[in-house]
């Protein structure tokens, strides 16, 4: 089945740096990809979609200067935590399929923490 | 709007016991719903994917059903064991709407199995 290899798993990072994290899509087409956020004993929340070839749709409130999204191939799509700060701390997980609809896929997410 | 609910929030049982979580959904036009499990300070790991054509899916001891006309799905675990503690989390894929094409998740059940 498809799957979709999300790195790093774990990361930590200093105030004011930025993190990147990548989702690739391993055996198909990603199209699309959307960027999930889960705050402390709350839900995950959509942060954004992404479609290759194109800008990032943030949802409300979503600082896109903060979180910023590149899906620039079919493969591969980034989340940048920019000049991170520790209420940036928060697990993220990407989500992301082709032309099927009944083919997306999770990532395995990744927790950030920002000391 | 999609909404996703998870009832109970949390959940003690003792060893052994066979239980059901529950997770309801306002919007029927889906296409799948997606049981996970995260341990804490983990990530998500796919538990059972149901296609909106289908009416349950079964991988040993779990089964995960789904009513999509009342807006419903339920978790069995069957002889629960103190591994199975973990927050259990529902996501509905929608079909249509602002969220088409979006996974909304509920906000989880909490389990704890006492030995």
């Amino acid at each position: 089945g498809a799957v979709v290899s999300q790195h790093p798993s774990r990361v930590i990072c200093k105030s004011g740096t930025s993190v990147k994290i990548e989702c690739r899509s391993l055996d198909f087409q990603a199209t699309t990809m959307f960027w999930y956020r889960q705050f402390p004993k709350k839900s995950l929340m959509l942060m954004a979609t992404s479609n290759e070839g194109s800008k990032a749709t943030y949802e409300q409130g979503v600082e896109k200067d903060k979180f910023l999204i590149n899906h620039a191939s079919l493969t591969l799509s980034t989340l940048t935590v920019t000049s991170a700060h520790p209420e940036d701390s928060s697990f993220y997980i990407c989500f992301g399929g082709g032309a099927s609809n009944y083919g997306y896929t999770f990532g395995s997410g990744t927790r950030l923490t920002v000391v | 709007k999609q909404e996703v609910t998870q009832i109970p929030a949390a959940l003690s049982v003792p060893e052994g016991e066979n239980l059901v979580l529950n997770c309801s959904f306002t919007d029927s036009a889906i296409y799948n719903l997606q049981w996970f499990r995260q341990d804490p300070g983990k990530g998500l790991t796919s538990l059972l994917l149901i296609q909106s054509s289908q009416r349950e899916q079964t991988s040993g001891r779990l089964n995960a059903s789904l009513d999509k006309s009342s807006g419903r799905s339920t978790l069995y675990i069957a002889a629960s064991q103190p591994g199975d503690s973990a927050t259990y989390l529902c996501a509905v894929r929608s079909l249509r709407g602002t969220n088409a094409g979006k996974s909304t998740f509920g906000d989880g059940t909490t389990l704890t199995v006492k030995p």
